[in-house]
């Protein structure tokens, strides 16, 4: 079946402007995820979604970060007055059941702030 | 909270040969431990994890190893392939944290014909 999609994959943005980042999980995935990932570096945890609750944003790096998933399906990852250090991969991850330990992740969303 | 060290951060081998990637981690309550695999440009892909219950784990040419008191797991990678060039990431989870994953910095593994 379809895996975790993500878009656009690719976001150029000049400093200061809003972006929308969109993760579509595997269907009937209850368990969604978002990271951050810096070049050269592992992935961070920035907000884990169970269903449509987010049960820990303690990984947003600041109130400029704001994540949703009002029908516990589709998530966005919000960035308003983006800065040139959020420049980096977003990766959303997605798991079956809440408490299932495997993540299935999308292809990442490639954000440049100029 | 959780940290997860890595070493090396680059590890170049013989096609052939065997390659080794270590990790620790700081928190004796994590009890899941992935190994992704991430080519240049491309989404992490899982290729074998290992619960705390359980000491070694094998697929194929790929093997895990576990020790809890020591806090540290490994991954082995037998029979080296070019295509098992990648960068390889560790990670650790718990229940407690909704599994969330705690990242290794990157080990990039270059195998050499």
């Amino acid at each position: 079946g379809a895996g975790v999609s993500q878009s656009p994959r690719y976001k150029v943005a000049k400093r200061g402007q809003d972006v929308a980042l969109r993760c579509d999980p595997i269907s009937g995935h209850v368990s969604l995820f978002w990271y951050q990932q810096a070049l050269g570096q592992g992935p961070e945890f920035l907000t884990y979604f169970q269903n449509e609750a987010q049960l820990d944003k303690s990984g947003l790096p600041s109130d400029r970060f704001f994540a949703e998933r009002p029908e516990g399906s589709v998530s966005t990852l919000k960035i308003q007055r983006t800065q040139q250090e959020d420049s980096a991969v977003y990766l959303c991850a997605s798991s079956l059941a809440s408490l299932s330990e495997t993540q299935y992740f999308g292809p990442g969303t490639r954000l440049l702030v100029l | 909270g959780e940290n997860v060290e890595q070493h090396p951060s680059t590890l170049s081998v013989q096609e052939g040969d065997s390659a080794v990637i270590k990790c620790t981690y700081s928190d004796s309550a994590s009890n899941y431990f992935p190994w992704y695999k991430q080519e240049l440009g491309k989404r992490p892909q899982l290729i074998i994890d290992i619960r705390s219950n359980v000491g070694e784990k094998k697929d194929q040419r790929i093997a895990v190893t576990l020790n809890k008191t020591a806090k540290h797991f490994s991954l082995h990678i037998t029979e080296t392939q070019p295509e098992d060039s990648a960068v390889y990431f560790c990670a650790a989870s718990m229940v407690r944290a909704n599994y969330q994953l705690i990242w290794g910095a990157g080990t990039k593994l270059i195998i050499k014909p």
